[in-house]
């Protein structure tokens, strides 16, 4: 059974570009979250995916975007990248997008802007 | 609102020692907490979790009981081993609901970096 899976692995960018990442959630998992984990800090919430649609959005701006496909998997877009956005990306499933639910984290994507 | 607070690391142990990493919450209503585990270069792994008071999550030798009045879930194990050097983030998943459907979102602490010398 595939965990959750993340492409790419590594990312160099320059500052105003554009980037996608995309995620695959676990097997028999609806919900996707993203997170952003800066270095030496614990993960911070993006946004979460259930039904398509963005259900919830932590304290990040219009820049950050994302988007859920109908087989569940998950982009995440950023625009006109600033150096501060330098981090590792983390992306989440869950069988349900409720509290209680486990969320399995895929390896990241490791984003540096340069 | 939500956050999640972790004792100051580094915690630098034998092996075989006692092991305590603190952490405290404050959440609205009722969260289920976690601990979580990444490894270097690792993306993170669910260790243990509990979803109601004085329920204890345990896994692998680890072991947190949610404490609502002390508003606590300090992970413990009893004899630590070298493969378990690590950083550990404890985190909460609060109920926020739309539409009639609830949803969670987890609030991570800053993360205990553990290191274990043979």
């Amino acid at each position: 059974d595939a965990g959750v899976t993340q492409s790419p692995t590594h990312l160099i960018k320059t500052r105003g570009q554009q980037v996608t990442l995309r995620c695959s959630p676990k097997s028999g998992h609806d919900t996707v979250s993203w997170y952003q984990q800066a270095l030496g800090q614990g993960p911070q919430f993006i946004f979460q995916y259930y039904e398509e649609e963005e259900r919830q959005r932590g304290n990040f701006p219009d820049r950050f975007s994302g988007h859920q496909f109908p087989n569940y998997s998950s982009e995440l877009n950023v625009n006109a990248l600033l150096l501060g956005d330098s981090a590792l990306y983390l992306c989440a499933s869950s069988l349900r997008p409720g509290p209680s639910y486990e969320q399995y984290f895929g390896p990241g994507t490791r984003l540096t802007v340069t | 609102g939500n956050s999640v607070t972790q004792m100051e690391g580094p915690v630098t142990l034998s092996e075989e020692a006692f092991l305590t990493i603190n952490c405290t919450y404050t959440a609205t209503g009722y969260p289920s907490l976690f601990w979580y585990v990444q490894y270097p270069g690792e993306g993170l792994q669910l260790l243990l979790k509990a979803t109601k008071a004085d329920d204890k999550g345990s896994n692998k030798g680890f072991e947190a009981t949610y404490r609502k009045e002390t508003t606590s879930f300090h992970l413990e194990k009893g004899s630590v081993q070298v493969s378990d050097s690590a950083v550990y983030f404890c985190a909460l998943s609060a109920i926020a609901n739309a539409g009639g459907t609830s949803y969670g979102k987890l609030t991570f602490g800053q993360g205990t970096i553990l290191t274990v010398h043979p």
